[in-house]
Protein backbone atom coordinates (compact mmCIF):
# COMPACT_ATOMS: atom_id res chain seq x y z
CA UNK A 1 0.00 0.00 0.00
CA UNK A 2 1.67 3.29 -1.09
CA UNK A 3 2.07 6.22 2.05
CA UNK A 4 -0.31 8.79 0.07
CA UNK A 5 -2.81 7.21 -2.04
CA UNK A 6 -4.92 9.74 -4.37
CA UNK A 7 -7.01 9.05 -7.44
CA UNK A 8 -5.19 10.36 -10.54
CA UNK A 9 -8.25 11.09 -12.60
CA UNK A 10 -8.85 12.77 -14.63
CA UNK A 11 -11.80 14.60 -13.58
CA UNK A 12 -13.21 16.61 -16.56
CA UNK A 13 -15.39 18.99 -15.17
CA UNK A 14 -17.45 21.70 -16.70
CA UNK A 15 -16.75 24.99 -15.79
CA UNK A 16 -19.15 26.05 -12.49
CA UNK A 17 -18.65 22.74 -10.89
CA UNK A 18 -17.56 21.50 -7.38
CA UNK A 19 -15.27 18.91 -7.67
CA UNK A 20 -14.00 17.20 -4.63
CA UNK A 21 -10.79 15.20 -4.16
CA UNK A 22 -9.53 12.39 -1.84
CA UNK A 23 -6.30 11.87 -0.34
CA UNK A 24 -5.78 8.60 2.08
CA UNK A 25 -2.41 8.47 4.22
CA UNK A 26 -1.06 5.35 6.05
CA UNK A 27 1.09 6.54 8.84
CA UNK A 28 -1.10 7.84 11.75
CA UNK A 29 1.94 9.80 13.27
CA UNK A 30 1.70 11.96 10.30
CA UNK A 31 1.85 15.65 11.67
CA UNK A 32 0.55 17.83 8.49
CA UNK A 33 -0.95 17.84 5.53
CA UNK A 34 -1.16 20.12 2.28
CA UNK A 35 -2.31 20.28 -0.83
CA UNK A 36 0.14 21.56 -3.44
CA UNK A 37 -0.73 22.38 -7.19
CA UNK A 38 1.44 21.39 -10.26
CA UNK A 39 0.98 22.90 -13.69
CA UNK A 40 2.38 21.12 -17.19
CA UNK A 41 5.61 19.57 -14.97
CA UNK A 42 6.25 22.88 -13.23
CA UNK A 43 7.08 23.59 -9.71
CA UNK A 44 4.45 22.62 -6.98
CA UNK A 45 2.41 25.65 -5.67
CA UNK A 46 1.19 25.03 -2.13
CA UNK A 47 -2.40 25.64 -2.11
CA UNK A 48 -3.44 24.84 1.15
CA UNK A 49 -2.01 24.00 4.84
CA UNK A 50 -4.15 21.73 6.52
CA UNK A 51 -2.90 21.80 10.45
CA UNK A 52 -6.42 20.92 12.31
CA UNK A 53 -9.90 19.82 11.53
CA UNK A 54 -9.91 21.99 8.07
CA UNK A 55 -9.64 25.58 6.35
CA UNK A 56 -11.06 27.13 3.39
CA UNK A 57 -9.75 29.87 1.46
CA UNK A 58 -11.85 31.56 -0.96
CA UNK A 59 -13.47 28.49 -3.56
CA UNK A 60 -11.49 26.07 -1.63
CA UNK A 61 -11.90 23.90 1.43
CA UNK A 62 -9.72 21.35 2.95
CA UNK A 63 -10.77 18.94 5.88
CA UNK A 64 -8.18 16.64 7.44
CA UNK A 65 -10.07 13.64 9.19
CA UNK A 66 -7.19 12.01 11.36
CA UNK A 67 -9.31 9.25 13.04
CA UNK A 68 -9.75 7.70 9.38
CA UNK A 69 -6.54 9.00 7.87
CA UNK A 70 -7.84 10.76 4.85
CA UNK A 71 -7.85 14.50 3.57
CA UNK A 72 -10.09 16.23 1.21
CA UNK A 73 -9.74 18.91 -0.79
CA UNK A 74 -13.13 20.64 -2.27
CA UNK A 75 -13.23 23.23 -5.22
CA UNK A 76 -16.38 25.35 -5.62
CA UNK A 77 -17.25 26.82 -9.21
CA UNK A 78 -14.29 25.61 -11.11
CA UNK A 79 -12.56 27.80 -13.42
CA UNK A 80 -10.51 26.83 -16.53
CA UNK A 81 -7.57 28.40 -14.48
CA UNK A 82 -7.89 25.36 -12.03
CA UNK A 83 -7.04 22.95 -14.66
CA UNK A 84 -3.58 21.51 -12.86
CA UNK A 85 -2.64 18.12 -10.94
CA UNK A 86 -3.10 18.47 -7.44
CA UNK A 87 -0.82 16.43 -5.01
CA UNK A 88 -1.96 15.79 -1.71
CA UNK A 89 1.33 15.91 0.60
CA UNK A 90 1.56 14.57 4.20
CA UNK A 91 4.67 15.40 6.55
CA UNK A 92 5.42 12.71 8.01
CA UNK A 93 7.55 11.46 11.50
CA UNK A 94 10.28 9.08 10.67
CA UNK A 95 10.91 6.24 13.37
CA UNK A 96 14.12 7.66 13.37
CA UNK A 97 13.26 10.97 14.36
CA UNK A 98 12.58 13.50 12.11
CA UNK A 99 9.97 14.08 9.30
CA UNK A 100 9.86 14.03 5.38
CA UNK A 101 7.45 15.34 3.25
CA UNK A 102 5.65 12.04 1.14
CA UNK A 103 3.44 13.00 -1.63
CA UNK A 104 0.37 11.45 -3.68
CA UNK A 105 0.93 11.01 -7.22
CA UNK A 106 -1.37 13.40 -7.94
CA UNK A 107 -4.99 14.00 -9.07
CA UNK A 108 -5.29 15.50 -12.52
CA UNK A 109 -8.07 17.94 -12.94
CA UNK A 110 -9.73 19.41 -16.60
CA UNK A 111 -12.34 22.55 -16.30
CA UNK A 112 -14.06 22.72 -19.68
CA UNK A 113 -16.41 25.25 -21.18
CA UNK B 1 15.45 36.28 -1.91
CA UNK B 2 12.09 35.47 -1.72
CA UNK B 3 11.83 32.83 -4.06
CA UNK B 4 14.17 29.74 -4.02
CA UNK B 5 16.15 29.81 -7.59
CA UNK B 6 17.84 26.62 -9.07
CA UNK B 7 19.91 26.76 -11.85
CA UNK B 8 20.29 25.67 -14.30
CA UNK B 9 17.19 25.49 -16.06
CA UNK B 10 18.00 22.43 -18.49
CA UNK B 11 20.65 20.31 -18.88
CA UNK B 12 21.88 17.91 -20.74
CA UNK B 13 24.71 15.59 -19.93
CA UNK B 14 25.92 12.08 -22.05
CA UNK B 15 25.95 8.67 -20.08
CA UNK B 16 28.82 8.78 -17.19
CA UNK B 17 29.55 12.43 -17.32
CA UNK B 18 29.06 14.44 -13.94
CA UNK B 19 25.86 16.86 -13.67
CA UNK B 20 25.72 19.23 -10.71
CA UNK B 21 22.94 21.37 -9.75
CA UNK B 22 22.77 24.45 -8.09
CA UNK B 23 19.56 25.67 -5.43
CA UNK B 24 19.24 28.86 -3.15
CA UNK B 25 16.83 28.72 -0.35
CA UNK B 26 14.87 31.71 0.27
CA UNK B 27 16.39 33.91 2.47
CA UNK B 28 15.59 32.87 6.04
CA UNK B 29 14.78 29.43 6.04
CA UNK B 30 16.89 27.27 6.79
CA UNK B 31 15.82 23.93 5.98
CA UNK B 32 17.08 22.75 1.99
CA UNK B 33 15.27 19.72 0.17
CA UNK B 34 16.13 17.82 -2.82
CA UNK B 35 13.45 15.79 -4.97
CA UNK B 36 13.61 14.26 -7.97
CA UNK B 37 10.54 13.70 -10.41
CA UNK B 38 10.02 11.16 -12.98
CA UNK B 39 7.47 10.33 -14.88
CA UNK B 40 3.74 10.11 -13.55
CA UNK B 41 4.12 13.03 -10.87
CA UNK B 42 6.33 9.92 -8.77
CA UNK B 43 8.25 12.53 -6.44
CA UNK B 44 11.53 10.94 -4.68
CA UNK B 45 13.00 12.58 -1.24
CA UNK B 46 16.12 12.56 -2.12
CA UNK B 47 18.17 14.08 0.73
CA UNK B 48 17.26 17.62 3.34
CA UNK B 49 19.81 19.68 4.96
CA UNK B 50 19.06 22.30 8.58
CA UNK B 51 21.35 24.79 7.42
CA UNK B 52 24.80 23.30 5.84
CA UNK B 53 23.98 20.02 7.74
CA UNK B 54 22.48 16.86 6.61
CA UNK B 55 19.40 16.37 8.07
CA UNK B 56 17.82 13.21 6.27
CA UNK B 57 19.67 11.68 3.32
CA UNK B 58 17.88 8.14 3.41
CA UNK B 59 16.45 8.92 0.01
CA UNK B 60 20.18 9.42 -1.87
CA UNK B 61 21.50 6.99 -3.78
CA UNK B 62 24.82 6.69 -2.23
CA UNK B 63 27.08 5.27 -4.94
CA UNK B 64 26.73 8.22 -7.90
CA UNK B 65 24.80 11.11 -5.60
CA UNK B 66 26.09 13.59 -2.86
CA UNK B 67 25.54 17.20 -1.79
CA UNK B 68 26.03 20.29 -0.16
CA UNK B 69 25.07 23.24 1.56
CA UNK B 70 27.63 25.44 2.42
CA UNK B 71 27.39 28.92 4.13
CA UNK B 72 27.19 31.64 1.79
CA UNK B 73 27.36 29.34 -1.28
CA UNK B 74 24.14 27.87 -2.91
CA UNK B 75 22.85 24.49 -2.11
CA UNK B 76 24.42 21.67 -4.70
CA UNK B 77 23.38 18.37 -5.92
CA UNK B 78 26.12 16.37 -7.88
CA UNK B 79 25.44 13.36 -9.63
CA UNK B 80 28.62 11.39 -10.61
CA UNK B 81 28.85 9.37 -13.91
CA UNK B 82 24.94 10.13 -14.67
CA UNK B 83 22.70 7.16 -16.16
CA UNK B 84 20.26 7.22 -18.15
CA UNK B 85 17.62 6.63 -15.43
CA UNK B 86 18.74 9.96 -13.70
CA UNK B 87 16.83 11.82 -16.67
CA UNK B 88 14.10 13.63 -14.71
CA UNK B 89 13.38 17.03 -13.46
CA UNK B 90 15.21 18.13 -9.98
CA UNK B 91 13.26 19.93 -7.69
CA UNK B 92 14.63 22.13 -4.62
CA UNK B 93 12.63 23.55 -1.80
CA UNK B 94 13.44 24.88 1.24
CA UNK B 95 11.21 25.73 4.48
CA UNK B 96 11.53 27.86 7.73
CA UNK B 97 10.61 24.89 9.69
CA UNK B 98 11.40 21.06 9.22
CA UNK B 99 7.34 20.04 9.64
CA UNK B 100 5.92 23.14 8.22
CA UNK B 101 5.19 24.16 4.25
CA UNK B 102 8.24 24.03 1.77
CA UNK B 103 8.85 26.11 -1.25
CA UNK B 104 9.44 25.08 -4.40
CA UNK B 105 12.08 26.25 -6.92
CA UNK B 106 11.26 26.18 -11.00
CA UNK B 107 13.33 22.88 -11.01
CA UNK B 108 16.46 21.71 -13.13
CA UNK B 109 15.51 19.57 -15.92
CA UNK B 110 18.19 16.96 -16.49
CA UNK B 111 18.09 14.70 -19.71
CA UNK B 112 20.87 12.29 -19.96
CA UNK B 113 21.53 11.24 -23.52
Amino acid sequence: RKEVEQDPGPFNVPEGATVAFNCTYSNSASQSFFWYRQDCRKEPKLLMSVYSSGNEDGRFTAQLNRASQYISLLIRDSKLSDSATYLCVVNMALTGGGNKLTFGTGTQLKVEL
Amino acid sequence: GEEVAQTPKHLVRGEGQKAKLYCAPIKGHSYVFWYQQVLKNEFKFLISFQNENVFDETGMPKERFSAKCLPNSPCSLEIQATKLEDSAVYFCASSQYNVYEQYFGPGTRLTVT
